[in-house]
Formats: C-alpha cells, structure tokens, sequence
C-alpha cells in the first residue's frame, strides 16, 4: 500500500505571497491532519479534516486554512507569508478513527524569504 | 492546555548501555504514541499506548504508559548506533468520540549512540 504524500516537496516563496501543499493519504483513510515543524516550536498541529469537514483546528491565524476533497486528499493553504512561516509541513492520515495511529508523510519544506 | 514535557532533550549514549527517555503530560488522555525521525525525513510510528498499564515492545525499544502518573518511558537496552534518532512522545487530547483528534508532541529526545 503507497504511503503518505505530499507536493511538493520543496517550495521557496517570498514574504506576502499564498501558497498551497497538496497531500495524498493512504488509500482508505478518511482523516487528514497537518503539522507545522520548526527548530524553536517543535510540531505543532494545524487542522484536521474528515470527510471533507474540519473537525479540529490549532492555534494558528486564520491565514492558514485547509480543506479536504471527497476523495480525501487535502490542500492547506497559507496566505500573506512571513518570514516565520518558514518550516516543514507535515501531513498525518489514519482511518479516522478513535485510538488510531497517524502516519506521516515526507513533509513539503517550505522556504520564505 | 495540554502540556507535553519530554527528557532528556539531549542523550549522548554509548552502544551496550540502557537508557530511559521520559513523557510527561499534563492533563487526562489514555492515548500516548511514540515515533522517530530521522534527520531530514518524516515521522515514523513506533508505538501506540492506549490504557494504563501498557506496555509495548520492538526489538531494543520498549515503551510503558502510566495513565494515573501521567507519564510514559521509552526505554532502550544495549543501545547500538542504529537507534540514532530524534524521538518524539504525542498525546492525543481527545475530545471524544469517534476519530483521531490533533496530537500534541513533546520537543523531542535528539538520541546519539556512539559506538
């Protein structure tokens, strides 16, 4: 069974424009969750989506958003970047349900300069 | 807020010898899960503690959960240069219901076995 995936997997942006990473889960899953991984934060959780619909969101601005489509691929999307927003970005999905392990993809680095 | 505290961050190990890295958190879940990451890659799953008590075990790593103490061990014996990792502890907050909620990690145990 493929993995988890995402694209690209590298990206440079510069400070104010949007962008969009893509993620494709394992066939099956139904439950996609991203993560933002820094040196000085550590992982921290974005959002999470299943069957399409948000069911939980980080403490993250609202320049962040995501959606899922039916087919349980998802995008997130951030808009205006700053500097800070440079990190690995990380996608998770697991069958969506309680008690069930996430399993990562390889991550989108994302450079803004 | 949940709060998830992990140490050592830095363990400098040589092969053969047993070490323990701790996971405390600090509010109520019965969902504690272990992965590792190589520098430069992805996280992988290691283990997943879902009751008090638990305990698991994979070749030299074995990990505990003490849902009462809020507290979960990663333990490694007769370490060897392939265990080499960042090692991250995550707890499910848990909102109830059906599905995965966000995970909250710890900061991560960077491990350096030397031989």
């Amino acid at each position: 069974k493929a993995g988890v995936t995402q694209t690209p997997r590298y990206l440079i942006k510069t400070r104010g424009q949007q962008v969009t990473l893509s993620c494709s889960p394992i066939s099956g899953h139904r439950s996609v969750s991203w993560y933002q991984q820094t040196p000085g934060q550590g992982l921290q959780f974005l959002f999470e989506y299943f069957s399409e619909t948000q069911r939980n969101k980080g403490n993250f601005p609202g320049r962040f958003s995501g959606r899922q489509f039916s087919n349980s691929r998802s995008e997130m999307n951030v808009s205006t970047l700053e500097l800070g927003d440079s990190a690995l970005y990380l996608c998770a999905s697991s069958l969506g349900l309680a008690m069930d392990t996430q399993y990562f993809g390889p991550g989108t680095r994302l450079t803004v300069l | 807020e949940l709060k998830v505290e992990q140490n050592p961050l830095f363990l400098s190990m040589q092969e053969e010898k047993n070490y323990t890295i701790y996971c405390n958190y600090s509010t109520t879940s019965d969902r504690l899960y272990w992965y590792r990451q190589d520098p430069g890659k992805s996280l992988e799953s290691l283990f997943v503690l879902l009751s008090n008590g638990a305990v698991k075990q994979e070749g030299r790593l074995m990990a505990s959960l003490d849902t009462k103490a809020r507290l979960s061990t990663l333990h490694i014996t007769a370490a060897v240069h392939d265990l080499s990792a960042t090692y991250f502890c995550a707890v499910d907050a848990g909102k109830g219901g059906g599905g995965a909620d966000g995970l909250t990690f710890g900061k991560g145990t960077h491990l350096i076995i030397q031989p």
